[in-house]
């Protein structure tokens, strides 16, 4: 199995401060034959479902606001909230699909300094 | 706007098989590019991905549950179903289903969009 860490468990944030999230891969998610990173990234506000954001590790999903961003490639990965706003309360989790037993990472939890 | 929603009792006796059944709304099943998952989520384990099923009932599953999953596929009720035999406490979870987007060129699965709201299981006698 390929294991997601996630760091840190939780962060605490100004508004309108810039959030970094970690995911490390156990191995490589790193594709070589389309250089694509098989990971993506998931927000889950509290009582929702999680929501897809971002997937081949910085292609942001349709309608995410672009404060959102990912970066990273082969097993370190960043998820960046350039500007935190209220609304942006949540659990995020990493996601790879590199192998074919799909698994997440633990989740970071974001909240307001 | 396609919507997955969950449906299935809340409460499952140990050594039973727990049932659920998700419904597809604003949109088809029916799409080459798409398998339909399952997932649950619990305070310990976080996210665990059970196993996901195409239009015409192909499955991929996560080895460490095969041995208790089915899953199934109902294209004219536009529904998709999940089996957990044998269930025990440590099933009891938030179980969700979603939409699967899936490779049919290299035959692999990718990120999960949308998800149902989930459903609460609790195991217990």
């Amino acid at each position: 199995d390929i294991v997601m860490t996630q760091s840190p468990d939780s962060l605490a944030v100004s508004l309108g401060e810039r959030a970094t999230i970690n995911c490390k891969s156990s191995q490589s998610v790193l594709y070589n034959s389309n250089n694509k990173n098989y990971l993506a990234w998931y927000q889950q506000k509290p009582g929702q479902p999680p929501k897809l954001l971002i997937y081949w590790a910085s292609t942001r999903e349709s309608g995410v606001p672009d404060r959102f961003s990912g970066s990273g490639s082969g097993t370190d990965f960043t998820l960046t909230i350039s500007t935190l706003q209220a609304e942006d309360v949540a659990v995020y989790y990493c996601q790879q699909y590199y192998s074919t037993l799909l698994t997440f990472g633990g989740g970071t939890k974001v909240e307001i300094k | 706007q396609l919507q997955v929603q969950e449906s299935g009792p809340g409460l499952v006796k140990p050594s039973e098989t727990l049932s659920l059944t998700c419904s597809v709304s604003g949109g088809s099943m029916s799409s080459s590019s798409h398998y339909w998952g399952w997932i649950r989520q619990t305070p310990g384990k976080g996210l665990e991905w059970f196993g996901s099923i195409s239009y015409t009932g192909s499955t991929l599953y996560n080895p460490s549950l095969k041995r208790r999953v089915t899953m199934s596929v109902d294209t004219s009720r536009n529904q998709f179903s999940l089996k957990l035999s044998s269930v025990t406490a440590t099933d009891s979870a938030l179980y969700y289903c979603a939409r699967h987007r899936f490779s049919s060129t290299i035959l692999r699965l990718w990120w999960f969009d949308p998800w149902g709201q989930g459903t609460l299981v609790t195991v217990s006698s």
